[in-house]
C-alpha cells in the first residue's frame, strides 16, 4: 500500500528557532501533498497545498513566511516552522496524493510530528 | 456554523455492541465522503469513502450517505476492543479534504 512517512515524529524546540519537518513518500510519486495542523480535540486543519515544483497555496489565515513549505521533487515536501512560539505547539500532519484516473485522488496520511515549543 | 459538525464523544460501549457515528454538513456541493480512523499520536487512516448518496459496506464497517439531509453515518457492528480510537468523518468538493473534529470511540471487553 501507500506509506507515507514524516520525520521527526517529535520535536521540542525554544521559542524562536525554526524547525523543519520531512514528509516522504515511500513507494510511490505524489504530485500533490497537503499539510494540516491538529490542536487537541480538534480536527485537522488545512494549512497548505503544495504541488512539486511550484509554490505552495496557503490557507486563509495561515502566514507563508512563517510556515515554509518547500516540495523539491516527487517523494518529499518539507515545512519549516520559522521563529516557533509556544502557540505554534500542534500536531502537524502531511498527506500525499496520487493521480489517478479515479476523481476520488485519494490522500495518504503520514503518521504525524508533535512539536512543542517552550 | 462550521461545514461539518461531528459530536466529539467519547463514546463507551461494550464489546459486541453496534456503534454509530454521524456528522452532518452544510455545503450541498461535497461529492465524496470519508470516515478515517485516528490511533492516538497517529495519522489519520481511511476506512471508507462513498461517492454521492447511498450505502457502502465492508466488513463490519457499513458507511450511508443523506445528501437531502446533509447527514452521513459510519455503523460498526461487533465493535472491539481494537475498535477504540477517533473516527473523523470527511469530506471534499473538488479538492480539499473538509474533516469533522472526529469521535472517540471506547469499546471496553
Amino acid at each position: 500500500g501507500a506509506v507515507v512517512s514524516q520525520h521527526p515524529s517529535r520535536v521540542i524546540c525554544k521559542s524562536g528557532t525554526s524547525v523543519k519537518i520531512e514528509c516522504r513518500s515511500l513507494d510511490f510519486q505524489a504530485t500533490t501533498m497537503f499539510w494540516y495542523r491538529q490542536f487537541p480535540k480538534q480536527s485537522l486543519m488545512l494549512m497548505a497545498t503544495s504541488n512539486e515544483g511550484s509554490k505552495a497555496t496557503y490557507e486563509q489565515g495561515v502566514e507563508k513566511d512563517k510556515f515554509l513549505i518547500n516540495h523539491a521533487s516527487l517523494t518529499l515536501s518539507t515545512l519549516t516552522v520559522t521563529s516557533a512560539h509556544p502557540e505554534d505547539s500542534s500536531f502537524y500532519i502531511c498527506s500525499a496524493r496520487v493521480l489517478a484516473a479515479d476523481l476520488y485522488n485519494e490522500q495518504f496520511f503520514g503518521p504525524g510530528t508533535r512539536l512543542t515549543v517552550l | 456554523q462550521k461545514e461539518v459538525e461531528q459530536d466529539p464523544g467519547p463514546l463507551s460501549v461494550p464489546e459486541g455492541a453496534i456503534v454509530s457515528l454521524n456528522c452532518t454538513y452544510s455545503n450541498s456541493a461535497f461529492q465524496y465522503f470519508m470516515w478515517y480512523r485516528q490511533y492516538s499520536r497517529k495519522g489519520p487512516e481511511l476506512l471508507m469513502y462513498t461517492y454521492s448518496s447511498g450505502n457502502k459496506e465492508d466488513g463490519r464497517f457499513t458507511a450511508q450517505v443523506d445528501k437531502s439531509s446533509k447527514y452521513i453515518s459510519l455503523f460498526i457492528r461487533d465493535s472491539q476492543p481494537s475498535d477504540s480510537a477517533t473516527y473523523l468523518c470527511a469530506m471534499k468538493d473538488t479538492d480539499k479534504l473538509i474533516f469533522g473534529t472526529g469521535t472517540r470511540l471506547q469499546v471496553f471487553p
